[in-house]
C-alpha cells in the first residue's frame, strides 16, 4: 500500500475561521511533509516532521500549525488565513533518510484545495 | 542555492508523438525522481534514478541518470491523451528538503 490520505479534498473558510487539514499513511514512513503549491507551480516545502518530531520549518507563518499526534498521521491547523494563502496543500511521506532507505523518495497524498474568502 | 532546470516549460502534442523532457543542474545528486501530476490531484512518483548513466522503462517512459549525475532525460514515446500533466523532476538536497525542478506541462490532443 502506497497511499498517502487526505482530507477534506476541498476546503473555503473565512479570514477568521480556524480549521484544520488532515493526512494518513500506514507505509511505515517515519518522515512526513507538509507542502503548499500555487497553480501552475511546483510544491514548496512548509513543514518536515521525523519521528513524530518537527525537524524543518521553513518560516512559514504562524497561522499555520503542524501536528504530528503519531507516526501515521499530520494535521495542518489554519487560523485567521489571508486570500493569498488560497493553494493546494500536499502531504507526503517517506523513510527516514538513517532509516531503511538511502534515498529520499516522497509519496504524496491527493492533495487540498483551500480557499480562503 | 541549487536549482533544477527543467525544458521544454510547456508542450503540445499530437497523439502518437514521441517526445523528451529534460531535467538539469550544475549540483551532483545521489538519486532522482520524477512525477506526473494531473490538475487538482497530488504528483504521482513515476521513477527513482540512482545511478549515473541508469536507464529505466516504466511502459513507453524511459527515464535516463546523466553520467555525471548531474541531469536526467524523460522520453514518452506514441504519446496518448493520459499522458497529459504536470511532469516534475526532484531530487533531496540533503536532510529531507526535497528541490522540485520547474516543471514541464504537457498536453496531448486525440
Amino acid at each position: 500500500d502506497t497511499e498517502v490520505t487526505q482530507t477534506p479534498k476541498h476546503l473555503v473558510m473565512g479570514m477568521t475561521n480556524k480549521k484544520s487539514l488532515k493526512c494518513e499513511q500506514h507505509m511505515g514512513h517515519r518522515a512526513m511533509y507538509w507542502y503548499k503549491q500555487k497553480a501552475k507551480k511546483p510544491p514548496e516545502l512548509m513543514f518536515v516532521y521525523s519521528y513524530e518530531k518537527l525537524s524543518i520549518n521553513e518560516s512559514v507563518p504562524s497561522r499555520f500549525s503542524p501536528e504530528c499526534p503519531n507516526s501515521s498521521l499530520l494535521n495542518l491547523h489554519l487560523h485567521a488565513l489571508q486570500p493569498e494563502d488560497s493553494a493546494l496543500y500536499l502531504c507526503a511521506s517517506s523513510h527516514p533518510l538513517w532509516g531503511t532507505a538511502s534515498y529520499n523518495e516522497q509519496f504524496f497524498g491527493p492533495g487540498t484545495r483551500l480557499t480562503v474568502l | 542555492t541549487q536549482l533544477l532546470e527543467q525544458s521544454p516549460q510547456f508542450l503540445s502534442i499530437q497523439e502518437g508523438e514521441n517526445l523528451t523532457v529534460y531535467c538539469n543542474s550544475s549540483s551532483v545528486f545521489s538519486s532522482l525522481q520524477w512525477y506526473r501530476q494531473e490538475p487538482g490531484e497530488g504528483p504521482v512518483l513515476l521513477v527513482t534514478v540512482v545511478t549515473g548513466g541508469e536507464v529505466k522503462k516504466l511502459k513507453r517512459l524511459t527515464f535516463q541518470f546523466g553520467d555525471a549525475r548531474k541531469d536526467s532525460s524523460l522520453h514518452i514515446t506514441a504519446a496518448q491523451p493520459g499522458d497529459t500533466g504536470l511532469y516534475l523532476c526532484a531530487v533531496d538536497s540533503g536532510t529531507y528538503k526535497y528541490i522540485f525542478g520547474t516543471g514541464t506541462r504537457l498536453k496531448v490532443l486525440a
